[in-house]
């Protein structure tokens, strides 16, 4: 098993442009999710999906959007890149949605917006 | 609001010491509690869990974590570092509450470890 995989690793934008953040999982976890992790805060949950088609936001959710047309793929989109959002992005999963279920976490991508 | 407060920035500590690094919670009832470890570049590990029962318990690495419910306190320990363990660790609180499962971070304690 890959686990979680992430593309890319490295990313910079200019302000203003678009793109998206791959996460594909491999292990059939039905509860995926987002992370931003910056300096001093932690793990803050951008957005999350407790299976496909359902998704929901996070405690950071604004300038970011996501689907979840699969159990395996949660591709998180920014709509138009701000500098704020210059961060390190996770994605997790775990087998469903619960307190006590261990998180498994990709490799991260890292975002950089000038 | 739920919480956790990791109050150690930063601890570094010579290879061979020992080593705990400190964990405190904000919850009603007994959360689900995990520390995971972020190496240089890397995604966050799983290093172990307590959900109930003997609250000393074991995880990988040689790492074990205590759980003191009067002291709202999970802290990790190792008797003997190495160097390979120079990582960034979090403390991350499973809870259920209204709202459903939710879960918290720690802003993370980074060990520097020196020969």
């Amino acid at each position: 098993n890959a686990g979680v995989t992430q593309t890319p690793k490295f990313q910079v934008l200019k302000t203003g442009q678009s793109m998206t953040l791959q996460c594909a999982q491999d292990m059939n976890h039905e509860y995926m999710s987002w992370y931003r992790q910056d300096p001093g805060m932690g793990l803050r949950l951008i957005h999350y999906s407790v299976g496909a088609g359902i998704t929901d936001q996070g405690e950071v959710p604004n300038g970011y959007n996501v689907s979840r047309s699969t159990t395996e793929d949660f591709p998180l989109r920014l709509l138009s890149a701000a500098p704020s959002q210059t961060s390190v992005y996770f994605c997790a999963s775990s087998l469903w949605l619960a307190a006590y279920n261990e998180q498994f976490f990709g490799p991260g991508t890292r975002l950089t917006v000038l | 609001a739920q919480s956790v407060t990791q109050p150690d920035i930063h601890i570094t500590v010579s290879e061979g010491a020992s080593l705990e690094l400190r964990c405190n919670y904000s919850y009603g009832a007994t959360p689900y509690l995990f520390w995971y470890v972020q190496s240089p570049g890397q995604g966050l590990q799983l290093l172990l869990k307590y959900f109930s029962g003997d609250t000393l318990v074991q995880g990988i690495k040689g790492f074990e974590a205590e759980f003191k419910r009067s002291q709202s306190s999970f802290n990790l320990r190792k008797p003997s570092v190495h160097w390979s363990d120079a990582a960034e660790y979090f403390c991350a609180v499973g809870a259920l509450e209204n709202t459903g499962n939710q879960f918290y971070f720690g802003t993370g304690t980074s060990l520097t470890v020196i020969p």
